[in-house]
């Protein structure tokens, strides 16, 4: 079984429309929980933390359930600028540093 | 702003030849990374260092090694490359104090031909 999983999609939505991804570990010891947003031939870039409490950025809301072991993120009004591969990332102590296991990527497409 | 900065965009090289990728960030993280990124794989993680000459195995680390000598420079080495080895590879730092994000250098494409 993969650290983390999640569905590739791609998700083909309408603009505006709201749309939920979802993510799930098998590592009960993580300790962190992150979503990254990777543009076509760019690097991944921090979109959001996500806390046990959930959190909310503008139009992004991220939930983690740590007794299911997922965490969701969830886009409303999507802008065709949210086209984008959205990975979930997991951290856990290892030796001496933080290891970061990224899932595969959930591809968005938002079209008008 | 963090900059993470790799040595080359593209690179092509040959079956059997040596390969350096370089990897230098300027924030003084102590926690640097190296993936690479194949379609449908998504980012595998081949080693990390957590601190100068530290280093630990990442999920892919055979046929790669590592060198941190300095805190700011990280070099992913391909001792005998293949064609297998052709892909994106990511490096990346972490800061630890605060935020846990990691910090992506542009990547480097390697195609071994």
């Amino acid at each position: 079984r993969k650290e983390v999983e999640q569905d590739p999609g791609p998700f083909n939505v309408p603009e505006g429309a709201t749309v939920a991804f979802n993510c799930t570990y098998s590592n009960s010891a993580s300790q962190s929980f992150f979503w990254y947003r990777q543009d076509c031939r760019k690097e991944p870039k921090l979109l959001m933390s996500v806390y046990s409490s959930g959190n909310e950025d503008g139009r992004f809301t991220a939930q983690l359930n740590r007794a299911s072991q997922y965490i969701s993120l969830l886009i409303r009004d999507s802008k065709l600028s949210d086209s984008a591969t959205y990975l979930c990332v997991v951290t856990s102590l290892t030796g001496g540093g933080n290891k970061l296991t990224f899932g595969t990527g959930t591809q968005l497409k938002v079209e008008l | 702003d963090v900059k993470v900065t790799q040595s080359s965009r593209y690179l092509v090289k040959r079956t059997g030849e040596k390969v350096f990728l370089e990897c230098v960030q300027d924030m003084d993280h102590e926690n640097m990374f190296w993936y690479r990124q194949d379609p449908g794989l998504g980012l595998r993680l081949i080693y990390f260092s957590y601190d100068v000459k530290m280093k630990e195995k990442g999920d892919i680390p055979e046929g790669y090694s590592v060198s941190r000598e300095k805190k700011e420079r990280f070099s992913l080495i391909l001792e005998s490359a293949s064609t297998n080895q052709t892909s994106m590879y990511l490096c990346a730092s972490i800061d630890t104090g605060t935020s846990y994000e990691q910090y992506f250098g542009p990547g480097t494409r390697l195609t071994v031909t």
